[in-house]
């Protein structure tokens, strides 16, 4: 069964401070991984997208990592914010472009403190 | 703003009433999809539409459920006879399909007493 694993659940730290995500998966055949940010109350905003052969993306203060080898990506936050403050989700995809495959994470919830 | 509009963002029903959601996606996306999200959870697959061919139901989808996009732009997601266990929020996407990127609405959340 295909499955997405996020770490930690919830996360706090100060503004200002750098914070690094995990998610690790087992889907398979992989398509593409994808980080979402998702403010309470809202939809999520895609953060990066990367396929097979790209192994890091940055999308401004936000850098993810893939390492397909051992099924495993971070997303790591530099110089926090107050408006980072929202749960972000791994998203991975086994289809490459129907709509039943991909597999959610159930997102990590992170708070940033002034 | 040109992004997924949902309509409404609340709902608040009671138990055995109906309800409908809209979903209005980006223009010229060909591509819908209806995801569910409860509470610490991440969204869960409903169903999908290219153009107004509803092409995958999720097993979630129970006969309560129905969905249309009946001329492939805007949709409608309708719970017949809702249960309590159908509070949480229904998200919308949309994509060109050109690339695997989906644009997700704010979502309607729905709380069912």
């Amino acid at each position: 069964k295909n499955q997405v694993e996020q770490s930690p659940q919830s996360l706090i730290i100060l503004e200002g401070k750098n914070c690094t995500l995990q998610c690790n998966y087992t889907v398979s055949p992989f398509s593409n991984l994808r980080w979402y940010k998702q403010d309470t109350g809202r939809g999520p905003v895609s953060l990066t997208i990367m396929t097979f052969s790209e192994n890091t993306k940055s999308n401004g203060r936000y850098t993810a990592t893939l390492d397909a080898d051992t099924k495993q990506s971070s997303l790591h936050i530099t110089a926090s914010q107050l408006s980072d403050s929202a749960s972000y989700i791994c998203v991975v995809s086994d289809s490459g472009g129907g709509a039943d495959g991909l597999t959610f994470g159930k997102g990590t919830h992170l708070i940033i403190q002034p | 703003d040109t992004g997924v509009s949902q309509d409404p963002r609340h709902k608040i029903t009671k138990r055995g009433q109906n309800v409908t959601f809209r979903c209005d996606p980006i223009s010229e996306h060909n591509r819908l999809y209806w995801y569910r999200q409860t509470l610490g959870q991440g969204p869960e697959f409903l169903t999908y539409f290219q153009n107004e061919a509803q092409l995958e139901k999720s097993r979630l989808l129970s006969d309560r459920f129905s969905a249309e996009r009946p001329k492939g732009s805007f949709s409608t997601l309708e719970i017949q006879r809702t249960e309590q266990g159908d509070s949480a929020m229904y998200l919308c996407a949309s994509s060109s399909g050109v690339g695997p990127e989906q644009f997700f609405g704010p979502g309607t959340r729905l709380t069912v007493l």
